[in-house]
């Protein structure tokens, strides 16, 4: 069974880079049939996807946040991490990562993180 | 990015209630579409995909239809544990991959 973990500090100041990393257990990110992705969700608000890696580093990103987002992938520790610059009080979210095959049929996500509450504030 | 609205918004339902849920694409996106169920303070959990394949483990009174740009989800005899926020999300035209606004089933 496939399970994803977030972490990473849950506040950081306006203007900072906010890092989260999820680790994969149960399955290897490295498998090549999958797609790692970050997705948002402001408190009372709805989902916003990020960005998304596969596991040759290859990204793609949600155009509202391409110039701010950068997602890298460890295949050495199971990890992708996300790191979002210049962040506002607007970026506060619980951040989930999500797994979904790389079929074109199948781009749903399958597996979800548990979400990690990031609030920005000085 | 292609736009996907839910409505309604929010609801009432009675447990054993038939409850259909509706979401619209701005363009046509044959039927790339997933729904997911969202409890407090837990992840989304997906339901069905493909427009109307459930997902494994998912009780059969969930059912999807639709293609193009409209879609519904029918929860066919409403039980307390479905009381949730639902999302549509389609996965045709990306990035980005985008999702509905929510639906919160709230009971009556």
């Amino acid at each position: 069974q496939v399970q994803l973990q977030e972490s990473g500090p849950g506040l950081v100041k306006p203007s900072q880079t906010l890092s989260l990393t999820c680790t994969v257990s149960g399955g290897s990110i490295s498998s090549g049939s999958y797609y790692w992705s970050w997705i948002r969700q402001p408190a009372g608000k709805g989902l916003e996807w990020i960005g998304r890696i596969y596991t040759s580093g290859s990204t793609n990103y949600n155009p509202s946040l391409k110039s701010r987002v950068t997602i890298s992938v460890d295949t050495s520790k199971n990890q992708f991490s996300l790191k979002l610059s210049s962040v506002t009080a607007a970026d506060t979210a619980v951040y989930y990562c999500a797994r979904n095959r790389i079929a074109a049929a199948a781009l749903y996500f399958d597996y979800w993180g548990q979400g990690t509450l990031v609030t920005v504030s000085s | 990015a292609i736009r996907m609205t839910q409505s309604p918004s929010s609801f009432s339902a009675s447990t054993g209630d038939r409850v259909t849920i509706t979401c619209r694409a701005s363009q046509g996106i044959s039927s790339y579409l997933a729904w997911y169920q969202q409890k407090p303070g837990k992840a989304p959990k997906l339901l069905i995909y493909a427009a109307s394949t459930l997902q494994s483990g998912v009780p059969s009174r969930f059912s999807g239809s639709g293609s193009g740009t409209d879609f519904t989800l029918t929860i066919s005899c409403l039980q307390s544990e479905d009381f949730a926020t639902y999302y549509c999300q389609q996965y045709y035209s990306y990035p980005p991959y985008t999702f509905g606004q929510g639906t919160k089933l709230e009971i009556k």
